[in-house]
């Protein structure tokens, strides 16, 4: 069965530092990726996309991604983290063409002064 | 730019009643996704609709219902409304055609449904 999988609930890390969100997918093809982001009772925000092309994707706020076809990730990076990044971050993987998309449980993060 | 438009924004029903959401997708795009997001979880696929056809079906109990209509505005039905469908329901539409496909998406800001 496909399925997206975020292996860390909850992570924190202290204001400056680096971060970096894990991402699993499980699909019988290459699916298209995505990484949102969710404040507390907020919309979805889309922060970067992989279709094809160049593996490393640089998408909003600072953050970028990197598709590892041989370990089906599609981890999320930012070299220095804000307090305003503390919010709940979601993988999305879609595959054929309906369009539907099967998210990741999320990573709550906490950004520590 | 135009975004998806979802109404209303907050909805309080009682249990046993109907709620109607509405979303209005973005000018031109053809498909409709509708997605619900329980409290602590992640979003979850229920339906989708492609040129007012129903495309896709996921995880949508048999009290919902959705169509699209001519304008290619969506809206979800649900009856006999339960405590457990307290969630915050998201709208998204893509445009098929362009260069993305069904996958360039851009969600709306959700209805919260809060069943008491």
């Amino acid at each position: 069965a496909q399925s997206v999988t975020q292996p860390d609930i909850h992570i924190t890390v202290s204001e400056g530092a680096s971060l970096e969100l894990r991402c699993n997918y499980s699909y019988g093809a290459t699916p298209y990726l995505f990484w949102y982001v969710q404040s507390p009772g907020q919309g979805l925000q889309l922060l970067l996309k992989y279709f094809s092309g160049d593996t490393l994707v640089q998408g909003i706020k600072g953050f970028e991604a990197e598709f590892k076809r041989s370990q089906s990730s599609f981890n999320l990076r930012k070299p220095s983290v804000h307090w305003s990044d503390a919010a709940e971050y979601f993988c999305a993987a879609g595959a054929g063409s309906q369009g539907n998309l099967i998210f990741g449980k999320g990573t709550k993060l906490s950004v520590k002064p | 730019a135009a975004g998806v438009i979802q109404s209303p924004r907050h909805l309080i029903k009682e249990k046993r009643e109907t709620a109607t959401l509405k979303c209005y997708p973005i000018p031109r795009h053809d498909t409709v996704y509708w997605y619900q997001q329980g409290p602590g979880q992640d979003p979850q696929f229920l339906i989708s609709f492609y040129e007012k056809m129903q495309s896709d079906k996921g995880s949508i109990p048999d009290r919902f219902s959705a169509q699209q209509f001519s304008d290619y505005h969506s809206e979800l039905n649900m009856s006999s409304l339960e405590l457990g469908d307290s969630a915050l329901y998201f709208c998204a539409s893509s445009a098929r055609s362009s260069g993305q496909g069904a996958y360039g998406y851009t969600f709306g800001s959700g209805t919260r449904l809060t069943v008491v």
